[in-house]
């Protein structure tokens, strides 16, 4: 079974540019969970999506950060003009249920952004 | 609001030595508590966890005892291994959410 995938692993982009990052969650796994990880830091939760919902957006920036998670297809998280304070490593996570009591969540080996 | 404080690290040991990684935490009600272990260029994977008070959770040596009158869930092991090298992170699951301790990074020399 593959697990969740996450790419691409490494992405470069200057100060202005578009990041896109993708997931994949595990098989059969329909809630998908994005986490950011600043230099020294733990996870930070950011959003959480169903199949074409986004459920709770409480961590997300307000602006310049998108997510999606279409009907087909992989979540997509969205950063427009970057910056470089949006350097970090951002992680998907999966599960099989809903959070209501926990489930286990499956992470990706994340993406790690450098913002030159 | 909800918070997880663990110890400070980077944490060298020698093979074979005792392991104690601190954890303590914030939060209103009874939150579920786990331990994810981060190795190197990977994702985090679930290590153990406790439901409830007085909850053990273990998993490859590695044990953590949730206790409601501390706030804590101290991670130990008995005789650390060089593969046990990696980033280990405390976290509880409060209304919907993974909240994460910083992490602290062990190594362990032959």
């Amino acid at each position: 079974n593959a697990g969740v995938m996450q790419n691409p692993r490494h992405l470069v982009r200057r100060r202005g540019q578009e990041a896109r990052l993708r997931c994949s969650p595990m098989k059969g796994h329909s809630h998908v969970y994005w986490y950011r990880q600043l230099p020294e830091e733990g996870l930070k939760f950011m959003v959480y999506l169903q199949k074409e919902n986004i459920i709770d957006e409480s961590g997300m920036p307000k602006e310049r950060f998108s997510a999606e998670f279409p009907k087909e297809g992989p979540s997509i998280l969205r950063i427009q003009q970057v910056v470089r304070g949006d350097s970090a490593a951002y992680f998907c996570a999966s599960s099989l249920q809903t959070p209501s009591s926990y489930n286990e969540q499956f992470f990706g080996p994340g993406t790690r952004l450098t913002v030159l | 609001g909800d918070s997880v404080t663990q110890m400070e690290g980077p944490v060298t040991l020698s093979e074979e030595a005792f392991l104690t990684i601190n954890c303590t935490y914030t939060a209103t009600g009874y939150p579920s508590l786990f331990w994810y272990v981060q190795y190197p260029g990977e994702g985090l994977q679930l290590l153990l966890k406790a439901t409830k008070a007085d909850d053990k959770g273990s998993n490859k040596g590695f044990e953590a005892t949730y206790r409601k009158e501390t706030t804590s869930f101290h991670l130990e092991k008995g005789s650390v291994q060089v593969s046990d090298s990696a980033v280990y992170f405390c976290a509880l699951y409060s209304q919907g959410n993974l909240i994460f301790g910083k992490g602290t990074k062990l190594s362990v020399k032959p």
